[in-house]
């Protein structure tokens, strides 16, 4: 069963880059014919999928974010990360990483537990 | 403004059965599967209901999906005070060519 959890700082400054971590168990992120997706919720709103990386290389991002983000996958340390560039405080928000099952799926299990990322001076 | 629509609350008593609705088009609903989740205050959202009408092993029989055209719909039978939650539906678009998800509906369980 292949259990996930977020990690990175909890604070960054308005215009840096917010970068997080998705550490994978319970499998190897490298045999896994899986997307490997990141969600985010700003408070009191609903959920926005930000992106995906399948396959160790192949990345998929929402258009409207596309030109601030990076992902990227570590599979000697069984992870894949986020990078968020030039954030401003509408980026605040808790981020989660999710399993996604298909190409053309809307399917998230598992999810991580979920990180909050507030974006202020 | 998302681009599946969800109605923002619903409520019903013990015992009672709900339905949730989730609105989309031709792009997204009526050509790929729709996905529920169950997102309790405080917790991460968990997959309820996948591929339109699946129960994902250990969640309750309580719970079921439907679609037709471009709507899907959960409903939730006798109800629980537990059930108490925000449900989102999730489903994949061609146009954007990315999974969305409808804006949550907040169930209150009287």
């Amino acid at each position: 069963q292949l259990q996930l959890q977020e990690s990175g700082p909890g604070l960054v400054k308005p215009s840096e880059t917010l970068s997080l971590t998705c550490s994978v168990s319970g499998g190897s992120i490298s045999r896994s014919s899986y997307y490997w997706a990141w969600i985010r919720q700003p408070p009191r709103k609903g959920l926005e999928w930000i992106g995906d990386i399948y396959d160790s290389g192949s990345t998929y991002y929402n258009p409207s974010l596309k030109s601030r983000i990076t992902i990227s996958v570590d599979t000697s340390n069984n992870r894949f990360s986020l990078n968020l560039y030039s954030v401003t405080a509408a980026d605040t928000a808790v981020y989660y990483c999710a399993i996604r099952d298909g190409y053309n799926s809307g399917r998230f299990d598992p999810w991580g537990q979920g990180t909050l990322v507030t974006v202020s001076s | 403004q998302s681009v599946l629509t969800q109605p923002p609350s619903v409520s019903g008593a013990p015992r009672q059965r709900v339905t949730i609705s989730c609105s989309g088009s031709s792009s997204n609903i009526e050509n790929n599967a729709v996905n529920w989740y169950q997102q309790v205050p405080g917790k991460a959202p968990k997959l309820l209901i996948y591929y339109d009408d699946l129960l994902p092993s250990g969640v309750s029989d309580r719970f079921s999906g439907s679609k037709s055209g471009t709507s899907g719909s959960l409903a939730i039978s006798g109800l629980q005070p537990e059930d108490e939650a925000e449900y989102y539906c999730a489903a994949w678009d061609d146009s954007l060519n990315g999974p969305v998800f409808g804006g949550g509906t907040k169930l209150t369980v009287l």
